[in-house]
């Protein structure tokens, strides 16, 4: 199954900043996927990434806030814009194994967002 | 909306013991997939079911998808300090969809 290597791994952020965090897979994959966990709680799908198109975004959650990038099949960024400190979660991308999902999904380590 | 609920939310025991973990929806989905996550980490697949009345078994970990493919549960026998971790059931559909989570944590 692919490696996901996501980076970086932790962050402090002033209120009102952004943070990119980036996503690279060692194999070409069609979807990416970008979740949020927030502290204590599972995980909540925040945007399907296709490479070539736009973003498709969960109800919730909004472009302008969590702008994604798709520039080709192995990298994507997630930004979370204008920061408060309710954005404190750890941050994770995903990819399936190539068989539509049915045989699970590998994510990365995740990357735990501080909001100060 | 797809929810999917897990009970209990929070699990204590003593190693050796038995336990079981549920995963109910009111939606059916293609496959439910089982992750453990560890503080950390990212969460880590442990198994699908497809098939409804599916068991699967994974050395003291027993796995069922319900007949109707709504609902699973998770069954681990003479559980282990390293069985400690957050359990997570999940439904694929066009993409994933976490339940709500299981905390156990296992005591020597």
């Amino acid at each position: 199954s692919a490696v996901i290597s996501q980076k970086p791994s932790r962050d402090i952020c002033q209120r009102g900043t952004s943070l990119t965090i980036q996503c690279q897979v060692d194999s070409q994959v069609t979807m990416m996927f970008w979740y949020r966990q927030q502290p204590g709680q599972s995980l909540t799908l925040i945007a399907t990434a296709n490479q070539g198109s736009e973003a498709t975004y969960e109800s919730g959650f909004v472009i302008d806030k969590f702008p994604i990038s798709r520039p080709n099949l192995t990298f994507s960024t997630l930004t979370v814009s204008n920061m408060s400190p309710e954005d404190s979660s750890i941050y994770l991308c995903s990819v399936d194994r190539g068989t539509g999902g049915e045989d699970g999904y590998t994510f990365g380590s995740g990357t735990r967002l501080t909001v100060v | 909306t797809q929810l999917l609920e897990q009970s209990p939310q929070f699990l204590s025991i003593q190693e050796g013991e038995n336990l079981t973990v549920y995963c109910n929806s009111s939606s059916v989905f293609s496959s439910l997939q089982w992750y453990r996550q560890e503080p950390g980490e990212g969460p880590v697949l442990l198994v699908t079911v497809v098939t409804g009345g599916e068991v699967k078994k994974l050395k003291r970990l027993t796995f069922q998808f319900g007949d109707a493919r709504k609902d699973s549960s998770l069954h681990i026998t003479a559980a282990q300090p390293g069985d400690t971790g957050l359990y997570l059931c999940a439904g694929a559909t066009d993409k994933l969809i976490f339940g709500t989570g299981t905390r156990l944590q296992v005591f020597p």
